[in-house]
């Protein structure tokens, strides 16, 4: 079993959509949580981090649940400029050491 | 602020040619890591360097060495290159910790044939 799972997608969805997508990780000493964001053929960069209390960031809302081992992220009206693949990543071990999802597809079309 | 420098950006090697990718950090990290992504498979470690001087193995290490150099450079050397390393090549960096995010690289996109 993967560390880290997350559903593939691809989610595809119109301007203004409302989509969830959820992330789970087998490892319950993970310490950091985060949500990554890559652009075709371009590097992963950081969307945010999640925190136990959840965060939000404009748009994006991020939750955690430690008691159940999963991340959440919703994305709230969604623009065609979200279009992406989105990465959770989880640290864990003495070096916390990044580990990444699949990632999950994202198409917003008109 | 350049963050991480990854070169090449691209390659082609024949199988059996060895080739070396370079990385270079300038945020004072401690933490770097190699990954190689895959389509349908997402990034995997390949090697990390928790701090200067030190280095281990992660997911999928065989085939692969690296040197830690100094604080701020962490190569990956492919000794005799085959098809299955065909992948994309990325170059990461951290605080130690691991609270902060991990800054990337823009990538090497390597063929082997």
């Amino acid at each position: 079993r993967k560390e880290v799972e997350q559903d593939p997608g691809p989610f595809n969805v119109p301007e203004g959509a409302t989509v969830a997508f959820n992330c789970t990780y087998s490892n319950s000493a993970s310490q950091s949580f985060f949500w990554y964001r890559q652009d075709c053929r371009k590097e992963p960069k950081l969307l945010m981090s999640v925190y136990s209390s959840g965060n939000e960031d404009g748009r994006f809302t991020a939750q955690l649940n430690r008691a159940s081992q999963y991340i959440s992220l919703l994305i709230r009206d969604s623009k065609l400029s979200d279009s992406a693949t989105y990465l959770c990543v989880v640290t864990s071990g003495g070096s916390y050491i990044p580990t990444f999802g699949r990632g999950t597809s994202l198409i917003v079309h008109p | 602020n350049a963050g991480v420098t990854q070169t090449p950006k691209f390659q082609v090697l024949k199988t059996g040619q060895s080739m070396t990718l370079q990385c270079a950090q300038d945020m004072n990290h401690n933490s770097m890591y190699w990954y190689r992504q895959d389509p349908g498979m997402g990034l995997r470690l390949i090697y990390y360097s928790a701090s200067e001087g030190t280095t281990d193995k992660g997911e999928v290490p065989n085939g692969y060495n690296v040197s830690r150099l100094n604080k701020r450079e962490f190569s990956l050397r492919l000794e005799s290159a085959a098809p299955s390393q065909t992948s994309v090549y990325f170059c990461a960096s951290s605080e130690a910790g691991g609270v902060g995010e991990a800054f990337f690289g823009q990538g090497t996109r390597l063929t082997v044939v």
